[in-house]
């Protein structure tokens, strides 16, 4: 298997409203990432997990929140969010490598949409 | 401050004809540089990447030059086709503060029948 699933596919929220994202991979990666990414723009970086624990979080407001709850599995809590941070969320893994970089492979994303 | 460059930030070449998208990077400990492509409402994909030790890298119509000296590398396509039609990304690693990949604004690539 070597793909990464995410859902939903797409999600409609009030600012009120408490939600999540949730990415799954089986290719044994122990990086994982959030993006967000918005139109015509490329993928901005949110949040890193390296072997389950929370290696990079850029700056983000707390109304996003992380999880990951095993080497498998990723969510981003979402909670009393603004109209702007309605984009693309994508989820991305890779197998992490001391000083040496590999392939992120994406998932579909969720297009989120705050009203 | 460490980033990349990428341009151009749009290209329309002739079906057939080949396509060159630049990109720069100033963090010089990078030593990978990675290109992806976004088709419309898809996710990025990797289509070609290059460490540090090499100049050149091809698979098939694609190829990637790096000049680690001057601190940028290219993204080549040749014999361009209709699907080759999306957004390229180049990214490179930045190390200074955190580990993470940096990413290229975008070049939207249109292929002209």
């Amino acid at each position: 298997d070597t793909e990464v699933t995410q859902t939903p596919k797409h999600l409609v929220m009030g600012m009120t409203n408490k939600k999540s994202l949730k990415c799954e991979q089986h290719m044994g990666h122990r990086a994982m990432y959030w993006y967000k990414q918005k139109a015509k723009k490329p993928p901005e970086l949110m949040f890193v997990y390296s072997y389950e624990k929370l290696s990079i979080n850029e700056s983000v407001p707390s109304r996003f929140s992380p999880e990951c709850p095993n080497s498998s599995l990723l969510n981003l809590h979402l909670h009393a969010l603004q109209p702007e941070d309605s984009a693309l969320y994508l989820c991305a893994s890779s197998q992490p490598d001391r000083g040496i970089y590999n392939e992120q492979f994406f998932g579909p994303g969720t297009r989120l949409t705050v009203l | 401050g460490e980033n990349v460059e990428q341009h151009p930030s749009t290209l329309s070449v002739q079906e057939g004809d080949s396509a060159v998208i630049k990109c720069t990077y100033s963090d010089s400990a990078s030593n990978y540089f990675p290109w992806y492509k976004q088709e419309l409402g898809k996710r990025p994909q990797l289509i070609i990447d290059i460490r540090s030790n090499v100049g050149e890298k091809k698979d098939q119509r694609i190829a990637v030059t790096l000049n680690k000296t001057a601190k940028h590398f290219s993204l080549h396509i040749t014999e361009t086709q209709p699907e080759d039609s999306a957004v390229y990304f180049c990214a490179a690693p930045r190390y200074s503060s955190a580990s993470k990949i940096i990413f290229g604004s975008g070049t939207r690539l249109s292929i002209r029948p």
